[in-house]
């Protein structure tokens, strides 16, 4: 059965970086993007990203540019995110899930908290 | 860009009953590629509708949704203890987000 595991919790200092891990099994990785999507505390869900990991083509949300790297290592059928310069307000539960039609998101990881606190 | 707003932000009911839940689109989605998310408390979100219409695979008969352009609409027939939970729509394909929620709690 398909099944992504993200990487446990991370607390972090603002300005620091943090890269979250999903492992995925059950299904074959390069036959779908992979998405990441956060929640910060009590709120709504923010689609973060994509990125196809046959090719590695990115995708990401336009107030996320430029502190957001997505990459993936197929060997290991594995999605990394990597988000720098942290801020408070990123504290958050991040989520990978795997989409075969851009941004649907069929299966989902457990989450992953990041907590940003000085 | 385009902002999807979500009604009401929460539908107090009872086991048993009907829930209609809405998403409206600021502008058209493109061959309603607007999905539904269940989400309970501590868990990850689960897909329930693609395709504005279609069932995700495993979800139960009581889900439907509906609409077209800028008017969605997902119905739990007849609410079960399990489906008290957080509802989310979502527009995919282009530029993929969420609106902001219906929470369905117990009346």
């Amino acid at each position: 059965q398909v099944q992504l595991v993200q990487s446990a919790a991370e607390v972090k200092k603002p300005g620091a970086s943090v890269k979250v891990s999903c492992k995925a099994s059950g299904f074959t990785f390069t036959d779908y993007g992979i998405n990441w999507v956060r929640q910060a505390p009590g709120q709504g869900l923010e689609w973060m990203g994509w990125i196809s990991a046959y090719t590695g083509n990115t995708n990401y949300a336009q107030k996320l540019q430029g502190r957001v790297t997505m990459t993936t290592d197929t060997s290991a059928s594995t999605a990394y995110m990597e988000l720098r310069s942290l801020r408070s307000d990123d504290t958050a539960v991040y989520y990978c899930a795997t989409s075969k039609w851009y941004g649907l998101l069929e299966y989902w990881g457990q989450g992953a908290l990041v907590s940003v606190s000085s | 860009e385009t902002v999807l707003t979500q009604s009401p932000g929460t539908l107090s009911l009872s086991p048993g009953e009907r829930a209609t839940l809405s998403c409206r689109a600021s502008q058209s989605v493109s061959s309603s590629y607007l999905a539904w998310y269940q989400q309970k408390p501590g868990q990850a979100p689960r897909l329930l509708i693609y395709g504005a219409s279609s069932r995700a695979t495993g979800i139960p008969d009581r889900f439907s949704g509906s609409g077209s352009g800028t008017d969605f609409t997902l119905i739990i027939s007849r609410l079960e203890p399990e489906d008290f939970a957080v509802y989310y729509c979502q527009q995919y394909g282009g530029s993929p987000l969420f609106g902001g929620g219906t929470k369905v709690e117990i009346k």
